[in-house]
Formats: C-alpha cells, structure tokens, sequence
C-alpha cells in the first residue's frame, strides 16, 4: 500500500458543479498538508498549504484534514473549464521537509 | 520577476549520451529539488541540496548526478546509466515548507 492513495480519475464535472478530490495516507506523522494544481506539460502550482485538522479557505478552494481518518479533501466551487487540470496531493511530517505526493487527479470541467 | 526557470523546455537525447537539465531560481531559497514525474505516477525525488556545497540523494538517485556551487543554481546530469530516462523533470525550490516548481523539462531518448 502507498502512503499516500489519490483517485488517478479523470473526473469530469458540468461547469459550476462542486467538485471533491481527496486523499487518504497511512503515515500518522504527517502534519502538513499541501494541493497543487498542474495544467498539462507545465509544473505544479501551489494551491493550499494546511497545518494539521481543520478547514482552510481561499476564494472558491476549500482544503480540509481530518487526521483521525487521514484522509483530506479539497472543494472547489462554482467550477469553470479553467480549473481543468491535475491536482496533486503532498503532505509532510514535521521532522521532514520532503513531501510525499500523491499520483494526482485528473479533472475535467465541462461547459 | 521572481521564479524558477528550467531550460530546456524540451530535450531529446541519444542513448548512451549524457544530458544536463539546467535550474536557475531568484527567489533567494536555500533548498532545491529535483523530481521526475511519469504519466500515472506522483513526483519521485531524485536529488535535493539543503545549501551550497551540499546534496543528499533522493528516492530514484541512481543514473543521476547534480551538483550545487551556487544558491541560485542546481543543475541535474542524466547519465547514461540511467536506463529509462525518458520523463518529465520538475526542479524545485523551497522557503519555510513551501514548494515551488519551475516549468519542467521533457527529456525524450531516442
């Protein structure tokens, strides 16, 4: 089993839907949480950047943790053909700064 | 602008040749990665450099070699040990734990 397990997808939504991509790890140290978000042949941006349990906010993207699960999400609302892309997953423990990376969803927002 | 730069965009290369992938970064980090990234998988580390003069091997090191003479710079040699190299490779630059990723380099063997 990988430490960290993602949903390769693709995941197709209608444009304005909500859109889930999670993550579930196995490794009970890690603390920090990460998203990014990568477009086709280009290098990863980063999206959210979460310490330990609890909700993060920033415009339409919500990041959650629940380290109790370990398992951790990402919300994306009113979704548009520009949120297209690949989100990847990383997260770290605290004696560490080496992220480990999940395999990456790929999403397909349709007009 | 500040930012991390990777050249070239794209590499092809003969086997048995060697091929150097070059990073530059002016965002003052001290820390640089290198991953490579296949299609279906997640990043996998090769290299990384704390500070100058100084690097740790990663994950998948063997077939790889890099050196760090200046912060700005963390140049990455495929060799051709390297039996499949043929990848995408993403060098980073971190601050506190924030990574950040430059463009990538798309180094196709023939």
């Amino acid at each position: 089993q990988k430490e960290v397990e993602q949903d390769p997808g693709p995941l197709s939504v209608p444009e304005g839907a909500i859109v889930s991509l999670n993550c579930t790890y196995s490794n009970s140290a890690f603390q920090y949480f990460m998203w990014y978000r990568q477009y086709s042949r280009k290098g990863p941006e980063l999206l959210m950047y979460t310490y330990s349990s609890g909700n993060k906010e920033d415009g339409r993207f919500t990041a959650q943790v629940d380290k109790s699960s370990k398992y951790i999400s990402l919300f994306i609302r009113d979704s548009q053909p520009s949120d297209s892309a690949t989100y990847l997953c990383a997260m770290r423990s605290g004696g560490s700064y080496i992220p480990t990376f999940g395999r990456g969803t790929s999403l397909i927002v349709h007009p | 602008d500040g930012g991390i730069t990777q050249s070239p965009k794209y590499l092809f290369r003969k086997e048995g040749q060697n091929v150097t992938l070059s990073c530059e970064q002016n965002l003052n980090h001290d820390a640089m990665y290198w991953y490579r990234q296949d299609p279906g998988q997640g990043l996998r580390l090769i290299y990384y450099s704390q500070i100058v003069n100084d690097f740790q091997k990663g994950d998948i090191a063997e077939g790889y070699s890099v050196s760090r003479e200046k912060k700005e710079s963390f140049p990455l040699t495929v060799t051709s040990a390297q039996k499949n190299p043929t990848a995408f490779y993403l060098c980073a630059s971190r601050v506190g734990g924030e990574q950040f990723f430059g463009p990538g380099t798309r180094l196709t063997v023939l």
